[in-house]
């Protein structure tokens, strides 16, 4: 079973520039969450889709949004890039949403984002 | 709202010695407790879960962890270390008993092994 995908894998992006990523998630799976990895701040949660609807969000500015279709695939967006942007955007995606019952998540490789 | 410490944010052990990557929670009710691995230049594997039931769980690469409420602990061992163990270690948390609340990850030890 395929896991986690993640599009693009690498990118170089210009500051004030917008960017989209895409993931598709384990078949099956309706939740998916994005969290953003750098050397220091760790592992932030963004936000997290169940059924095209968001119901989680973390403490991010409104630059970074993001979108579930109904095929469960999701995107996320960042406008107005700024150097602090650079960083690991990881998505992962599990069967249920939030904590129900231990919900396990699973990740993707991730997407390098470089802001020059 | 719950949360996770891991002491040591590098730890190096030989080749064959045991590892012990440690990792306190902060919650009023025993949450659920993960253990992730995330190799150089990929995503986050899942190690273990802990639930409810046995206190000690067995994960895949010969990892355990045992969850001590007395503690408030659920400290990752393996009981001898492997070349291929070098990787950032995450021990996460979310609420028992589910809810809206997300994964919280802990701040990371990176394992190194040494020959």
């Amino acid at each position: 079973k395929a896991g986690v995908t993640q599009t693009p894998r690498y990118l170089i992006k210009t500051r004030g520039q917008q960017v989209t990523l895409s993931c598709s998630p384990i078949s099956g799976h309706r939740s998916v969450s994005w969290y953003q990895q750098t050397p220091g701040q760790g592992l932030q949660f963004l936000f997290e889709y169940f059924s095209e609807t968001q119901r989680n969000k973390g403490n991010f500015p409104g630059r970074f949004s993001g979108r579930q279709f109904s095929n469960s695939r999701s995107e996320m967006n960042v406008s107005t890039l700024e150097l602090g942007d650079s960083a690991l955007y990881l998505c992962a995606s599990s069967l249920a949403w939030g904590a129900r019952s231990g919900n396990t998540i699973y990740f993707g490789e991730g997407s390098w984002l470089t802001v020059v | 709202a719950q949360s996770v410490t891991q002491l040591g944010s590098h730890v190096s052990v030989s080749e064959g010695a045991l590892v012990l990557l440690r990792c306190n929670y902060s919650s009023s009710v025993p949450p659920y407790l993960f253990w992730y691995v995330q190799y150089p230049n990929q995503g986050l594997q899942l190690l273990l879960k802990y639930t409810t039931g046995a206190t000690l769980v067995k994960g895949i690469n010969g990892f355990e962890a045992e969850f001590k409420k007395s503690e408030t602990s659920f400290h990752l061992t393996k009981p001898s270390a492997h070349m291929s163990d070098a990787a950032e270690y995450f021990c996460a948390v979310t609420p028992f008993g589910g809810g809206n609340e997300k994964l919280t990850f802990g701040t990371g030890t990176r394992l190194t092994i040494i020959p």
